[in-house]
């Protein structure tokens, strides 16, 4: 049982270049969620999924872009890189509201150049 | 607006000594509340959840409505404690959106 798998764990873009943060879980969780984390600025929302082919604005979604075609997998697509998104990002899932919290993944730390 | 306060960013204490990080919170109706940790070069994980009432690694926190806070607590606090800590809340209709609070960095001393 992997929980949630985020790849790659380390990327370096130049500004303007366009990428895929991979996220994947094998819990069967209808929500996943991405977020990034800034010094001093907690964990901040991007986009969410409450389940396949049903997706959200968080609050910081300018810049990205999320697909959710299965349950597994929602990956983030940061269409035209800039220094203002060199970030670390996390993906997480949860089965559900009431007792169950968020699954985290290991994060993706990514610099723009 | 939804919205968490992590009054300390920093928290130091010795070991053996009490531990208490707080958590405010505003929000329309009742929330769902939780407690994440990151230990160092580890993953952000579950720490604990106000519905289950529970005691995780001795730590509680209590969900006071009137006060709208989620305090941390711990009476003896231990070196392996030291890690981020993360306050978060969510709707009770939606798993996928939280709000995190800022996080307090806690260490203790030997």
């Amino acid at each position: 049982n992997a929980g949630v798998t985020q790849t790659p764990k380390f990327q370096v873009l130049k500004t303007g270049q366009s990428m895929t943060l991979q996220c994947a879980q094998d819990m069967n969780h209808e929500y996943m969620s991405w977020y990034r984390q800034d010094p001093g600025m907690g964990l901040r929302l991007i986009h969410y999924s409450v389940g396949a082919g049903i997706t959200d604005q968080g609050e910081v979604p300018n810049g990205y872009n999320v697909s959710r075609s299965t349950t597994e997998d929602f990956p983030l697509r940061l269409l035209s890189a800039a220094p203002s998104q060199t970030s670390v990002y996390f993906c997480a899932s949860s089965y559900g509201v009431g007792n169950y919290g968020y699954t985290f993944g290991s994060g993706t730390r990514l610099t723009v150049v | 607006a939804q919205r968490v306060t992590q009054p300390e960013k920093l928290l130091s204490v010795f070991k053996g000594a009490p531990v208490e990080l707080k958590c405010n919170y505003s929000y329309s109706g009742s929330p769902e509340l939780f407690w994440y940790v990151q230990y160092s070069r580890q993953r952000l994980q579950l720490l604990l959840r106000h519905i289950s009432r529970e005691s995780i690694k001795g730590f509680t926190a209590d969900l006071n409505k009137g006060e709208t806070s989620f305090h941390l607590k711990k009476p003896f606090a231990q070196e392996e404690d030291s890690a981020m800590y993360y306050c978060a809340l969510r709707s009770r209709t939606n798993a996928g959106k939280s709000t995190f609070g800022d996080g307090t960095t806690l260490t203790v001393k030997p």
